[in-house]
């Protein structure tokens, strides 16, 4: 069955400070990928997304991501993060099925 | 224009009650979801239709029953409400075929019960 590992669960930054947040899946044949944000009390919107090509993709608000085949991993990174940036981000795939599979999320907080 | 709308966004509800929540998408998507996020945020899939025709369904109580009057709405109704069935429950839609291209989220329905 496919899985979605997201291991940072909760991240405190200051802003300007860069980051990355891990994801792993689970599944050995073809994947899409996607990363997801949800701001204090709203709903999921689409950050990005990979299903083929250029391994590493950009999203909107300057993050990016990149999709490595051999480790299973789809990282999302920003070079410098800002207060706005505090949300929760969900990692998810789909492999050939009508379902998109999220990880437990990663609560980001970003302090000026 | 609003592309996946929910209502209501909050419902409070005593135990035992019964009650509905709407999804509408206007973006010609064949494709319709329910997702129930937890309390730790937690997004686990309960259906899908495509079409009209049911075609996920997990593990979850006959208590829940879906449907879709069309392929524009999914419609989630709920029997003897439970104190655990408080959650974030959202509808989503895409192209049936084109999943790589993501879901589209509704703003979530709030429901609470007590």
């Amino acid at each position: 069955a496919q899985s979605v590992s997201q291991h940072n669960h909760h991240v405190i930054l200051s802003e300007a400070a860069s980051l990355e947040l891990g994801c792993n899946y689970s599944y050995g044949g073809t994947v899409n990928l996607f990363w997801y944000v949800q701001y204090p009390g709203q709903h999921l919107q689409l950050l990005l997304k990979y299903f083929s090509g250029d391994p590493l993709v950009k999203g909107i608000k300057g993050f990016e991501a990149e999709f490595i085949k051999s480790k299973f991993s789809f990282n999302l990174r920003k070079p410098s993060v800002q207060w706005s940036d505090t949300a929760e981000y969900f990692c998810a795939v789909n492999a050939n099925t009508d379902k998109l599979i999220f990880g437990t999320g990663t609560r980001l907080q970003v302090f000026p | 224009d609003t592309a996946v709308s929910q209502t209501p966004k909050y419902l409070v509800t005593q135990m035992g009650n019964d009650k509905s929540i709407k999804c509408e998408q206007n973006l010609g998507h064949d494709t319709m979801y329910w997702y129930k996020q937890d309390s730790k945020k937690f997004l686990k899939i309960m259906f899908s239709y495509n079409n009209k025709e049911l075609i996920i369904n997990e593990t979850v109580p006959n208590r829940f029953s879906p449907k879709s009057p069309d392929k524009a709405h999914l419609n989630l109704h709920i029997n003897s409400l439970e104190l655990g069935d408080s959650a974030v429950y959202f509808c989503a839609s895409s192209r049936k075929g084109a999943l790589g291209y993501g879901y589209t989220f509704g703003s979530g329905t709030r429901l609470t019960v007590v």
